[in-house]
């Protein structure tokens, strides 16, 4: 299917645990971004990518880490959880850096 | 610094028409753009402004002022499945998305 698709959709996960948030877009958009979403705040970047193995941070990087080595993929790992990290986790992807970002449906995590 | 400000949640009657706020600071400026998002969903695209002026698409207006750092979006005839949070965010010099927190627009009957 065509779109912007992210597994799983849900995850309970344990503090120090790694996990990793997976991304897959079929339209062959250069930009990918990964976004979180928390109550009371706007959706905060997290780190975006320009190009296969092109990444840049966001606004909140620490605790994270990303790869693009296609450019249809841009999972985003967790080294290890913890419970500030508990949040709604979205995929983006866009075709050039300012033209309308495509959202996937988004992950919940919880770190327990 | 940099901020995005809307209101927090609005309150409309089916039918009506309604105007969501937006002010931002950033630095430099590329773009405003609108989203709009149902509970549980992700964010969709609505608008997007670069220039000053109204832009129309259907039932949803948005409008931008980049002297006042202003915009809103326009919602009329307002149907019960307009009830989401409507995202607003400016793009600064470097091509990053600055987001407002949403307003949560709820429509009565």
């Amino acid at each position: 299917d065509a779109g912007i698709t992210q597994s799983p959709r849900y995850k309970i996960t344990e503090t120090g645990r790694q996990v990793t948030l997976m991304c897959h877009q079929t339209w062959s958009h250069s930009y990918m971004f990964w976004y979180r979403q928390d109550l009371g705040h706007g959706l905060r970047l997290i780190y975006y990518s320009a190009a296969a193995d092109i990444t840049d941070k966001g606004e909140v990087p620490d605790g994270y880490v990303v790869s693009r080595s296609k450019t249809e993929n841009f999972p985003l790992t967790l080294e290890s959880a913890t419970r500030s990290q508990t949040s709604v986790y979205f995929c983006a992807s866009a075709r050039t850096e300012n033209t309308e970002a495509f959202f996937g449906q988004g992950t919940r995590l919880t770190v327990v | 610094g940099q901020n995005i400000d809307q209101p927090t949640e609005m309150t409309a009657t089916e039918g009506a028409i309604v105007q969501i706020n937006c002010t931002y600071q950033t630095s430099g400026f590329n773009g405003l753009f609108w989203y709009q998002q149902h509970a549980g969903e992700a964010p969709t695209f609505l608008s997007y402004n670069v220039l000053d002026g109204l832009e129309e698409k259907g039932r949803f207006s948005s409008f931008l002022s980049r002297s006042k750092g202003y915009s809103y979006l326009l919602l009329k005839e307002l149907q019960m499945k307009d009830s989401a949070s409507y995202l607003c965010a400016a793009m600064d010099s470097n091509y990053q998305l600055i987001w407002g927190a949403g307003t949560k627009l709820i429509i009565k009957p």
